[in-house]
């Protein structure tokens, strides 16, 4: 695997409540990504950053805000968690922000909001 | 905007036998295409892609894909299924000219290999 660390990677949350997940990189990649995947709709992108404080919005952002205040850190946070966001987050890294520059995924964190 | 189309949400094949994993794209204009997977527990990882010259393309553990602009088509094939190939693939795509934010996953191909 890419240096890419993933925390937590499961947890059960209730309704209401605000979630932080963690992803460190050791590549000094300047990309990072957070996705969502669920059964019937592969990965989705939430948000993105294309440096530190640099971030934007991607397909199913909504619920979700982002931080990165360090090149190896990218915080996902969900300010007020959902039972439709329950579902496995990954973090991908790539070196440059094109195609050409393939994603690299962490293992991923198992959210449950109930 | 791109999307991906993978035929088959599972797959079985015996062992020894002819993987094949379809995926069609919309674009007109040829994009990049990659395949994808992953194997449980774990994120996904790069098995091949394409961008431009030859469109045969060859990754690793024995796949390979080809491009075929006529048929807006990127199957992946390996010709002998070995156990340890039993996992989840995912065709994605992206339009040239964009980075990989615009990337667009399909819903992906669970393979299981029978004995």
């Amino acid at each position: 695997d890419a240096g890419i660390t993933q925390s937590p990677r499961h947890k059960v949350t209730e309704t209401g409540t605000p979630v932080t997940l963690r992803c460190h990189q050791t590549e000094n990649h300047r990309y990072m990504y957070w996705y969502r995947q669920d059964p019937g709709h592969g990965l989705r992108l939430i948000h993105y950053s294309y440096g530190v404080k640099d971030t934007d919005k991607g397909e199913v952002s909504d619920g979700y805000s982002v931080s990165r205040s360090k090149t190896e850190d990218f915080l996902l946070t969900l300010e007020s968690a959902t039972s439709s966001q329950t579902s496995v987050y990954f973090c991908a890294i790539s070196e440059a922000g094109t195609p050409n520059s393939p994603l690299h995924f962490g293992n991923g964190t198992r959210l449950t909001v109930t | 905007a791109q999307s991906v189309t993978q035929l088959g949400s599972h797959v079985s094949v015996s062992e020894g036998a002819l993987v094949l994993l379809r995926c069609n794209y919309s674009s007109s204009v040829p994009p990049y295409l990659f395949w994808y997977v992953q194997y449980p527990n774990q994120g996904l990882q790069l098995l091949l892609k394409y961008t431009t010259g030859a469109t045969l393309v060859k990754g690793i553990n024995g796949f390979e894909a080809e491009f075929k602009k006529s048929e807006t088509s990127f199957h992946l094939t390996k010709p002998s299924a070995h156990m340890s190939d039993a996992a989840e693939y995912f065709c994605a795509v992206s339009d040239r000219g964009f980075g990989n934010e615009k990337l667009t996953f399909g819903t992906g191909t669970r393979l299981t290999i029978i004995p």
